[in-house]
This record gives C-alpha cells, structure tokens and sequence, in this order.
C-alpha cells in the first residue's frame, strides 16, 4: 500500500525566505506526482504535477523535483510571501501495474506553512 | 462558473440523521471523485466514476455511504444513520480522462459535515 509523508508537519519562516518542503513515498512506482495548496476550510489548488518521466517542473516561485527512484519529491518556494501561508499537500498516483488503479490519488499529510510579515 | 461547485458548504446535523452532498464537476469531464479529508490529515480516496459508472469504492465507504451520479453530470454523497466520526471535509473532484492517462484532478471547495 501506498504511503506518503510530508515533513515537517509544520513550518514558520519570515517573509522572503527561499524555503523547501520535502516529500516521500513508499511505492517508486508511480504515474504522476502533484502539489497541492490548501487554505483554511477550502479545497485544494493543484499547484504543479510531475509526470513520473519528469525529474522537475516550475511555475514562478515555484519548483518541484522528483526522484522516483528514492521516492522523493520537493517543493521549492522562492521569496516567500505572507500570501503563501497555507497547507501545501503533495500526492502521488499509483502506476497501473502495481496499484490496479492510475485513478485515485495518495495524499501526504500536509506541511502547514506560515510565512510571517 | 467553470469549477467544480459544491453543496452545501457546511452541515450540521445530529447523530443518527441522514445527510445528503451534491458535487457539480466541470461540464466536460468525465471522471468525478469523492475524498474525506479530517482535520490535520490529507484526503482519503472515497469512490471514483466515470460517466455514470462507479468504478471503485475505498474500503472506507461503509455500507451507510453511498455514491449516485445518475446521468453522468452531478453526483451526490449521502450518509445515513451519520456518526460523530463522520465529521469531516467531503471533497469532489473531477477530471477529463486521456488516452496518454494524464489525469489532472480539479477540486471543489468541500463540503464540511459536523456531526452533534
């Protein structure tokens, strides 16, 4: 069974820090990866996703690498806003091989983010 | 309004009452997925459909849930006989399914359940 864990659970920095959120799974044999944002009582922004060929992608502050064959992923933030204070959640779909289903995703369990002023 | 519209936003209900959540996904996508996120945890995979076919159920998703999505368009979530640990977010999330298999899931803004 798949597993993700994020660490840390929570994380406060002041503002305009680069910072790095770290990501981990047990099952290499993945399709895709994602990263999630979540603010309080919402749902979820998909932030960036990375195809399981892909080693990294970016989009603006942020980039998000992957090494599937340790199982690791990271989300780097450049010059953290306050803006970007949220529960930043990263997930995994399963390749179809292993898991029986590429449909359903695999959630960490978050790393809270405050970034302050 | 092109997102997944979820509804109500928040429900509380007493324990033993039934309670029922309506997910409307992008117009065009033909995967729509139910998640449970409680409080510090990420989601948890609920049931998962494609069109009108529910392909899969989480071993979560007891015998007091179920799942409808009759015409393919909305789907609904209904609990009955709800307990205190039902209490949580109920995500929907739907996604447009390609031949490559990338699967880019959108997510509504959640239905919150509070159970007394």
């Amino acid at each position: 069974k798949q597993e993700v864990t994020q660490i840390p659970a929570a994380l406060s920095v002041p503002e305009g820090e680069n910072l790095v959120l770290n990501c981990s799974f047990t099952d290499s044999a993945i399709y895709n990866l994602q990263w999630f944002r979540q603010d309080p009582g919402k749902g979820l922004t998909s932030l960036l996703l990375i195809q399981s060929s892909q080693r990294e992608q970016t989009s603006g502050r942020l980039n998000a690498s992957l090494d599937k064959s340790s199982g690791r992923s990271t989300l780097y933030i450049a010059a953290s806003q306050p803006g970007d204070s949220a529960t930043y959640l990263c997930a995994v779909t399963a390749a179809l091989a292993s898991s029986g289903s590429a449909r359903q995703l695999t959630f960490g369990s978050g790393t809270q983010l405050t970034v302050l002023p | 309004d092109t997102g997944v519209s979820q509804d109500p936003r928040h429900k509380i209900t007493k324990r033993g009452q039934n309670v029922t959540f309506r997910c409307d996904p992008i117009s065009e996508h033909n995967r729509l997925y139910w998640y449970r996120q409680t409080l510090g945890q990420g989601p948890e995979f609920l049931t998962y459909f494609q069109n009108e076919a529910q392909l899969e159920k989480s071993r979560l998703l007891s015998d007091r849930f179920s799942a409808e999505r009759p015409k393919g368009s909305f789907s609904t979530l209904e609990i009955q006989r709800t307990e205190q640990g039902d209490s949580a977010m109920y995500l929907c999330a739907s996604s447009l399914s390609y031949r490559s298999g990338a699967n880019v899931l959108t997510f509504g803004a959640g239905s919150r359940l509070t159970v007394l």
